[in-house]
């Protein structure tokens, strides 16, 4: 029973078009993550929900807009996609109570092609 | 600015050898190092940590190490084995908030039977 999942882990597509990745967690974390792993394999945070709030948001464009309906769920959708969004898209969660340890549980990853 | 950097992106060991993977990092505010380890097609997934109270954690084979002053951390594997192909990636985070986990790019490990 996977811990963090991610759907689709494939999607390729043309620019201009709007799309969709889901997450769903069954740790019972209360904090959920997306991160995007480009071309150089730099893994960097672009948003961060803690039970459904907003907290982090890295200066990503507006085209992306998180949606957390949950706090088991947190999805990824990007409007008018453009070349430079191809990459490796990967959820991840965290225990928020407690010490800030860093520990992250990560999805599989939704590698994304703009064409 | 890459606050978190791995400036070895491969390293190739012999199998029952050492492995020392190398991060450094300039945020003088992080208090927590980590290292993640990420197979092909995987999510990255939790490897050892240390706090920056401590200069060494250990975890059976693997063992953390951090200079603060250097602002420098090593992973020592030993023995390698096969099993432990995949790339390392270090990371680190600041308390005080929420978990914003800063990463480095990763260095590839192959250890050779």
């Amino acid at each position: 029973d996977t811990a963090v999942s991610q759907t689709p882990k494939y999607l390729v597509t043309q620019m201009g078009n709007d799309k969709s990745i889901k997450c769903e967690q069954n740790l019972g974390h209360d904090t959920m993550y997306w991160y995007k792993q480009d071309s150089k394999k730099f893994l960097k945070i672009m948003f961060s929900y803690n039970n459904k709030e907003l907290i982090i948001n890295e200066t990503v464009p507006n085209r992306f807009s998180p949606k957390s309906p949950d706090k088991a769920h947190l999805n990824l959708h990007i409007n008018s996609l453009e070349l430079g969004d191809s990459a490796v898209y990967f959820c991840a969660s965290s225990q928020q109570s407690g010490p800030n340890t860093g520990e992250l549980f990560f999805g599989e990853g939704s590698r994304l092609t703009v064409l | 600015d890459q606050q978190v950097k791995q400036n070895s992106p491969s390293l190739s060991v012999q199998e029952g050898r050492i492995s020392i993977l190398n991060c450094d990092y300039t945020n003088s505010m992080f208090d927590y190092f980590l290292w993640y380890k990420k197979y092909p097609a995987e999510g990255p997934t939790f490897l050892i940590s240390i706090s920056s109270i401590k200069d060494k954690n250990e975890d059976g084979r693997f063992t953390v190490f951090l200079n603060k002053s250097a602002k420098h951390l090593s992973l020592h594997i030993v023995p390698s084995q096969p099993g432990d192909s995949a790339v390392y990636f270090c990371a680190a985070s600041a308390g005080g908030g929420y978990q914003k986990v800063t990463f480095g790019t990763g260095t590839k490990l192959q250890v050779i039977p």
